[in-house]
């Protein structure tokens, strides 16, 4: 069974720094990695979807990538924002199912 | 726009009585929907795989018949609580996955509703 670890729990920095996010996972056959963005209260917003055949995926400040062979993704964020304060998830997808992590959780400070 | 919408966002019923969420896909064709419940400062956990046109898989230690799962369209997946009580109040949401390449689901991006918070008096 696929397992799926964050860290950290929760991370708390102020405005204006780079930051990277860890997820790692315990079997590598995944045929892709997610990483989400839920707000107190709301859904989860995917954010970058990176498949197995990828090592990494960008869209404006965030970036993605993606190691099979060490079962590891990590989600950097460059110039934080308060408005980036959330929690983060991860999700691998194999075995016909999701397996998420447990979420960091974002505090950017102005 | 919401590519999965989830309805009703918020719902508050009396202990005993069954409540109805519904999850559509709005921009694509889904086969496969997902459920699942998170409790507070928790993550996710799923619920059941809701396939379309057949019976739903339900994950060890959730009861089919207190989560009643019907996926009777292409984007429409419905979740009913039967008989809910107290202890079934959560936050319920809903994903469904966006085939990739060739169709396959494991090559698509899984989009989620809003979710559905439930409480049970």
């Amino acid at each position: 069974k696929q397992e799926v670890t964050q860290i950290p729990a929760a991370l708390s920095v102020p405005e204006g720094e780079n930051l990277v996010l860890n997820c790692s996972f315990t079997d590598s056959a995944i045929y892709n990695l997610q990483w989400f963005r839920q707000d107190p209260g709301k859904g989860l917003t995917s954010l970058l979807l990176i498949q197995s055949s990828q090592r990494e995926q960008t869209s404006g400040r965030l970036n993605a990538s993606l190691d099979k062979s060490s079962g590891r993704s990590t989600l950097y964020i460059a110039a934080s924002q308060p408005g980036d304060s959330a929690t983060y998830l991860c999700a691998a997808y194999n075995f016909n199912k999701f397996y998420f992590g447990s979420g960091t959780k974002l505090n950017v400070k102005p | 726009g919401a590519v999965v919408s989830q309805h009703p966002s918020r719902v508050i019923c009396k202990s005993g009585t069954s409540v109805k969420i519904e999850c559509r896909s709005l921009d694509f064709q889904a086969t496969t929907m997902f459920w699942y419940r998170q409790f507070p400062k928790q993550s996710l956990m799923l619920m059941a795989t809701s396939n379309e046109g057949s019976k739903a898989t339900y994950e060890q230690g959730v009861e089919k018949d207190k989560f009643l799962i019907n996926h009777a369209s292409l984007t429409l997946s419905t979740l009913t609580v039967t008989s809910a009580h107290p202890e079934d109040s959560s936050f319920y949401i809903c994903s469904a996955a966006r085939p990739g390449l060739a169709g396959l689901t494991n090559t698509g991006e899984l989009f989620f509703g809003e979710g559905s918070r439930l409480t049970v008096l």
